[in-house]
């Protein structure tokens, strides 16, 4: 069974950092691209950052780009994204998921709460 | 860039059913889709992957009341025999070379 953990969410200041981290077990990590997507407070589902298996490749919403940055270690199977200059509009859940190519996102964590606010 | 667009909500009866549309924007009609269904305080998860000629796959669990189907750029959920539990926010996603973008969502209400 496909497994996704998120952890490392919280409440931070303006401006800080913050490091989500997302544990997957259940499939060969390795073998797969992976998303992170968020949700604000009764907002709907907000694609943020995608990174290929072997992270040759990641793209970002516009919206966190140069701010948020995603990355992976096969070894541990894990994903993460370091996150840095939040906003008060970050404030969200944030879910790791896994993609199938030609199939789009098909397994997502529990989610992490991220809260941005002094 | 594709865009996708769903009706905010819809409401049928216990037992009934509902059609759910997604649109894609202008030249991006043959593009495959994801459904994915948001129970409240929950997790979305993956129903189904539908494609232009309106064949889909579904997710591992999900009931055979779900099916998909297409129609020009537009994709279609169809939920049969509505249950209590089918009360919930439905997205369809799609991707292109660099990017992924999600619907604004369906809520569905089971009266």
């Amino acid at each position: 069974e496909v497994q996704l953990v998120e952890s490392g969410g919280g409440l931070v200041q303006p401006g800080g950092s913050l490091r989500l981290s997302c544990a997957a077990s259940g499939f060969t990590f390795s073998d797969y691209s992976m998303n992170w997507v968020r949700q604000a407070p009764g907002k709907g589902l907000e694609w943020i950052s995608y990174i290929t298996s072997s992270s040759s490749k990641m793209y970002y919403a516009d919206s966190v780009k140069g701010r948020f940055t995603i990355s992976r270690d096969n070894a541990k199977n894990s994903l993460f994204l370091q996150m840095n200059s939040l906003r008060d509009e970050d404030t969200a859940m944030y879910y790791c998921a896994r993609v199938v190519s030609s199939t789009g996102t098909t397994s997502w964590g529990q989610g992490a709460l991220v809260t941005v606010s002094s | 860039q594709p865009v996708l667009t769903q009706s905010s909500s819809a409401s049928a009866s216990l037992g009934s059913s509902v059609k759910l549309t997604c649109t894609l924007s202008s030249g991006h009609s043959n593009y495959i889709i994801a459904w994915h269904q948001q129970q409240p305080g929950k997790a979305p998860r993956f129903l189904m992957k539908l494609e232009g000629s309106g064949s889909y796959n579904k997710g591992s669990g999900v009931p055979d009341r779900f099916s998909g189907s297409s129609s020009g750029a537009d994709r279609y959920l169809t939920i049969s025999n509505l249950q209590s539990e089918d009360e919930a926010d439905y997205y369809c996603e799609t991707w292109d070379s660099k990017s992924y973008v999600f619907g604004t969502g369906t809520k569905v209400t089971v009266l």
